[in-house]
């Protein structure tokens, strides 16, 4: 079965500098790869995606991922952060098959202090 | 604003109680999945219409049931409440049903059991 890891659950760094958010993902077929946003009391939000083509995917809000198939990698990465950024951010995987669920990740509280 | 609505915003209601949540998609987007998100099990898919029809189920446990109607709105119905029902609901929709699409969130119900 599909899995997604997020390897920290929280991530603090200071305004301005730069950012990464692990995540990995399991499967031994083709997947499809996402990233989500949640700021407080709202629902996700759609960062970015990776479907295929170019392993360098470029979102909204200044983010980019890169995909890594021998590492089976998805990370997140900003290259300066601010305030606004502070939210909960979900790495999602779509793989296989006649199931189009999300298998998402368990998150990863990004807090960006001034 | 994703275009997907979901009422009511909040639940509160008392074990044993049976309620039902409302998802109206994004317009034109035929399929709708249902997903749970508590602290402990994190985001889990719950179930999957495309067209009125059941397309694929996950972790849906047999108190809860859903359905789409012709109009394509969906309801999400869980009897039987127990405490650990307590949980951010989230409706999304997409425009078909290839795995690729990306699907976009409304902005939850959450329930509390008490």
């Amino acid at each position: 079965a599909q899995s997604v890891t997020q390897l920290d659950s929280q991530v603090p760094v200071f305004e301005e500098a730069p950012v990464e958010l692990r995540c990995n993902y399991s499967s031994s077929v083709s997947v499809y790869l996402f990233w989500y946003v949640q700021y407080p009391n709202q629902g996700l939000q759609l960062l970015l995606k990776y479907l295929s083509g170019s392993t360098l995917v470029k979102g909204i809000n200044g983010f980019e991922a890169e995909f890594n198939k021998s590492q089976t990698s998805f990370h997140l990465r900003k290259p300066s952060v601010h305030i606004s950024d502070t939210a909960e951010y979900f790495c999602a995987a779509n793989s296989g098959g006649s199931n189009y669920k999300l298998t998402f990740g368990k998150g990863t509280l990004l807090t960006v202090n001034p | 604003d994703s275009g997907v609505t979901q009422t009511p915003k909040h639940l509160i209601t008392a074990t044993g109680q049976r309620v039902t949540l409302r998802c109206s998609p994004r317009s034109g987007d035929l399929s709708v999945y249902w997903y749970q998100q508590s602290l402990d099990q994190g985001l889990q898919f719950l179930i999957q219409y495309y067209n009125g029809e059941e397309r694929a189920k996950g972790n849906i446990l047999e108190r809860f049931s859903a359905q789409q109607f012709p109009d394509l709105h969906s309801e999400l119905n869980l009897s039987s409440l127990e405490l650990g029902d307590s949980a951010l609901y989230f409706c999304a929709s997409s425009a078909g049903e290839r795995r690729s699409g990306e699907q976009y969130f409304g902005p939850g119900t959450r329930l509390t059991v008490t």
